[in-house]
């Protein structure tokens, strides 16, 4: 079965400076997707960037990049120009690419990072 | 925003009673998805659908059923809650090679 681990329960960054979230997973399937959802106090979750294992490129919105290592089945968040609005908790998922019935689409996540923003 | 609503946003109850917690969707999307969130768990899967009437369990669904009638609702019932079903509910959707879009989520306290 496949596992998702974040090993930072929380981290601190100071407004305007860049931070890395780690996210490991462990999988024997070779196509797959990671995702990395936000959770601000709110509670909505909120969809921030998408990777697909077969491309090579590591996928970018705005701010937002992620260094993906399939070989290490590493997938880090970097969060550039950190924002007080960028305070939340942060939840790494994988999804597999295969499965049989209606189960391809099912999430396995993380425990959460919760990141601080200092002004 | 996906148009995904839950009914109630929030609920107390009595151990023992049933519970029915509502997810109605506007976006037509095939896949619908319950889970709970609890503090050091992350977000669990609790069942899922891939159609009207097909439904399957997830990691975690001892004491919970669902039903899905219409495309557009997904409900989940505890039909006897327990203390140990207080937590934050989710239901989500999708389409089968697309990211899932959340609803704003279910506080529920069993006391």
């Amino acid at each position: 079965a496949q596992t998702v681990t974040q090993s930072q329960p929380e981290m601190s960054v100071q407004e305007a400076e860049t931070v890395t979230l780690s996210c490991t997973y462990d999988t024997s399937e070779s196509d797959y997707y990671l995702f990395w959802y936000k959770q601000p106090p709110s509670r909505q979750m909120i969809l921030v960037i998408r990777q697909e294992a077969y491309k090579q490129q590591n996928a970018t919105e705005n701010r937002f990049s992620v260094n993906f290592q399939k070989a290490a089945k590493s997938f880090s968040l970097k969060i550039s120009d950190s924002q007080l609005g960028d305070a939340a908790m942060y939840f790494c998922a994988y999804r597999s690419a295969v499965g049989y019935g209606g189960s391809q689409g099912n999430l396995i996540f993380g425990k959460g990072t919760k990141l601080s923003v200092k002004p | 925003d996906a148009g995904i609503t839950q009914s109630p946003r929030h609920k107390v109850t009595e151990t023992g009673t049933p519970v029915t917690l509502r997810c109605h969707q506007t976006e037509n999307h095939r896949y619908m998805y319950w889970y709970r969130q609890d503090p050091g768990h992350g977000l669990r899967l609790i069942h899922y659908s891939y159609g009207v009437k097909d439904t399957d369990k997830g990691e975690v669904s001892d004491g919970y059923s669902v039903s899905r009638s219409k495309t557009e609702d997904f409900l989940l019932t505890l039909e006897s809650a327990t203390s140990s079903q207080t937590s934050v509910y989710f239901c989500a959707i999708s389409e089968l090679y697309y990211e899932q879009y959340f609803g704003p989520g279910t506080r529920l306290t069993v006391t």
